[in-house]
């Protein structure tokens, strides 16, 4: 069975701070990557995913995380936060070979201070 | 366009009591996927469907829980005797193609609280 794992719960940042949350899955075959974002009063929504290329991927509002298969990793991370980037953030794994089935990590929440 | 609904957006009710959450997906999305939310935790997979039919229902607790989307569109998922440990925020998504690397598109949930 696959998992996720997010190690950081709570991250608190100051404005301009960089930022890098952890996120390590187990499966064992071909996976299908996503960093999913939640913001105060608001739905669940993609902030990037990854399922082949470049294991760089880029997402929105300046976010980008990297695949390294070696280390079963898609860590999250922006350069320069915002108090905007305030939110929590979920990563997520599916199997290649089941398309609905996606596990969850318990999500990390980021305070970002003004 | 209009994205994923949900009704309703709160629901209490008695331990012992059946309720029916309902979503409504983004117009033309042919995947439906149902997950709990638990405070504290990440979405936890329940089911989904493709067009109306329940692809993997692996999720699903045990048989007090059960989902239908018998048009290919509005969903429900029921909860029979319901109980405290039930309570959770229960989150409703579709995609538009339902293949692993589609993006999914949540709802508000539902946040059910059991007495």
């Amino acid at each position: 069975a696959q998992s996720v794992s997010q190690h950081n719960h709570h991250v608190i940042l100051s404005e301009a701070a960089s930022l890098e949350l952890g996120c390590n899955y187990s499966y064992g075959g071909t996976v299908n990557l996503f960093w999913y974002v939640q913001y105060p009063g608001q739905h669940l929504q993609l902030l990037l995913k990854y399922f082949s290329g470049d294991p760089l991927v880029k997402g929105i509002k300046g976010f980008e995380a990297e695949f390294i298969k070696s280390k079963f990793s898609f860590n999250l991370r922006k350069p320069s936060v915002q108090w905007s980037d305030t939110a929590e953030y979920f990563c997520a794994v599916n199997a290649g070979t089941n398309a609905g089935k996606s596990t969850f990590g318990d999500g990390t929440t980021l305070t970002v201070k003004p | 366009g209009a994205g994923v609904s949900q009704s309703p957006r709160y629901k209490v009710t008695k331990r012992g009591q059946d309720v029916a959450l309902r979503c409504d997906p983004i117009s033309g999305h042919v995947s439906l996927y149902w997950y709990r939310q638990a405070l504290g935790q990440g979405p936890e997979f329940l089911t989904y469907f493709n067009y109306e039919a329940q692809q993997d229902k692996s999720g699903l607790p045990n048989d007090r829980f059960s989902a239908e989307r018998p048009e290919g569109s509005i969903s429900t998922l029921t909860i029979q005797r319901t109980e405290q440990r039930d309570s959770a925020m229960y989150r409703c998504a579709s995609s538009l193609a339902g293949t692993s690397t589609d993006t999914q598109y949540f709802g508000p949930g539902t946040r059910l609280t059991v007495l």
